[in-house]
């Protein structure tokens, strides 16, 4: 099964309106983190937020909010107020392991594309 | 530096040439990590530093790559008698802490492109 699933593939919305991107995962584990990042055309990855496994408030950094539902594994990233700017690529990632060195890596989704319509 | 610095940022070689990608990571992160993105999909692990050791190489796909970071800064991947199925978007990344939570996160650079002709 894949850890990290994004079930859209592309979006669009409309400039100045809201939009959810979904995220589910899978792990058998009790501690881990979730991200997300966001990669416009010129390919860097740029981080967005972060969410602990053990923080029980969503995460929220300015414009972007995450809304954590543990028991549905679910941490989809909602984008409030659109911009032009925010048309690019969004990446669901999650970290595993706690401790062990294996828990540093992150997994990765395949993506959500998000285009804003003017 | 100011980011994470990799270079170069376009690649082309001919298959079963040997490449070197470079990565400068922020200076003071200790953690280094390289992801490699092929087209249209996520980034997938390749290899995690920390310090000058490689903590976790599980997601190197063969032996024919390699990753160094002797001195605990700079990092090279190596790839030997490369194939056209490498062809992808090399990625690196630091984070100040190993785990890369909280605001720092793991801070990425813009990626070398390598294209195996």
């Amino acid at each position: 099964a894949q850890k990290i699933t994004q079930t859209q593939p592309g979006m669009f919305v409309q400039e100045k309106e809201a939009v959810t991107l979904d995220c589910t995962y899978d792990t058998s584990d009790q501690s881990y983190g979730l991200f997300w990042y966001k990669q416009p055309s010129s390919g860097e990855m740029i981080f967005l937020i972060y969410q602990g496994s053990y923080d029980e408030q969503n995460a929220t950094e300015g414009r972007y909010s995450l809304n954590f539902q543990k028991a549905r594994k679910s941490a989809n990233l909602v984008i409030s107020a659109s911009q032009l700017g925010d048309s690019a690529m969004y990446f669901c990632a999650m970290r595993e392991g706690g401790n062990k060195a294996a828990g540093n890596k992150l997994t990765f989704g395949g993506g959500t594309r998000v285009l804003v319509k003017p | 530096g100011a980011g994470v610095s990799q270079t170069p940022s376009n690649k082309v070689t001919e298959k079963g040439k040997y490449v070197e990608l470079r990565c400068d990571p922020i200076s003071g992160h200790t953690a280094l990590y390289w992801y490699r993105q092929s087209l249209g999909q996520g980034p997938e692990f390749l290899i995690y530093f920390q310090g000058t050791g490689a903590a976790d190489d599980s997601g190197l796909p063969n032996d024919r790559f390699f990753a160094v970071r002797p001195e605990g800064s700079v990092s090279t991947l190596k790839i030997q008698r490369t194939e056209r199925g490498d062809s992808a978007v090399y990625l690196c990344a630091s984070s100040l802490t190993p785990k890369g939570q909280g605001n720092y996160g793991y801070t990425f650079g813009s990626g070398t492109r390598l294209t195996v002709v």
